[in-house]
């Protein structure tokens, strides 16, 4: 069975950057088909998807991220990273990562989310 | 970008009683359109995806219908368990996958 894991830093300082990293088991993450992304949620609000990234290294992200997001994947350690720059208040969200298994495809399994709390 | 909105905002629903969720998309998606259920505090669950079909291991009182800009969920006889709230997702066009601002589905 499938399983997504995010790890991370709960606290980032304004300005800064974010790297958080899902780790899937039980499969691999260099599979051919799969895509894996990111998508967050303010506090009490709804979701947002971030960006992914395919079996075979391409990255999509959602446009008015694009500039501050990088996605990749380190298949020796089956893990997957976002990073994510000049964090704002805004930014503040919990963040799930989650697997695609096709390009027209929906989302599943997720990770369980890591809340990340911008503020200095 | 398509945009996705849900309705109601809440629905207030005794238990055993039918809920209908609608979902519409701001241009067709296809039936490329999944539902998903959030409880306080987890990630998202998948229940239907295709606009139809119920993912691995979903009760059959969950069904979904629709295609091209308009969907619905229903869930045909509420238990205490399905009290969350719940988010449609188009998967047609994409970047970016966007997702409908959710309905509370809460108790009567």
């Amino acid at each position: 069975q499938l399983q997504l894991q995010e790890s991370g830093p709960g606290l980032v300082k304004p300005s800064e950057t974010l790297t958080l990293t899902c780790t899937v088991s039980g499969g691999d993450i260099s599979s051919s088909s799969n895509y894996w992304g990111w998508i967050r949620q303010p506090p009490g609000k709804g979701l947002e998807w971030i960006g992914g990234i395919s079996y075979s290294g391409n990255t999509y992200f959602n446009p008015p991220l694009k500039s501050r997001v990088t996605i990749s994947v380190d298949t020796s350690k089956n893990q997957f990273s976002l990073k994510m720059s000049s964090l704002t208040a805004a930014d503040t969200a919990v963040y799930f990562c989650a697997r695609r298994s096709a390009w027209l495809a929906w989302f599943d399994p997720w990770g369980q989310g890591t809340l990340v709390i911008v503020s200095s | 970008e398509i945009m996705m909105t849900q309705s109601p905002a809440t629905l207030s629903v005794s238990p055993g009683e039918r809920a209908t969720l609608s979902c519409r998309a701001s241009q067709s998606v296809s039936t490329n359109l999944a539902w998903y259920q959030q409880t306080p505090g987890q990630a998202p669950r998948l229940l239907i995806y295709g606009a139809s079909t119920r993912a691995t291991g979903i009760p059959a009182r969950f069904s979904g219908s629709g295609s091209g800009t308009e969907f619905t969920l229903t869930i045909s006889s509420l238990q205490s368990e399905d009290f969350a709230v719940y988010y449609c997702q188009q998967y047609n066009d994409w970047p970016p996958f966007t997702f409908g601002p959710g309905t509370k589905v809460d108790i009567k």
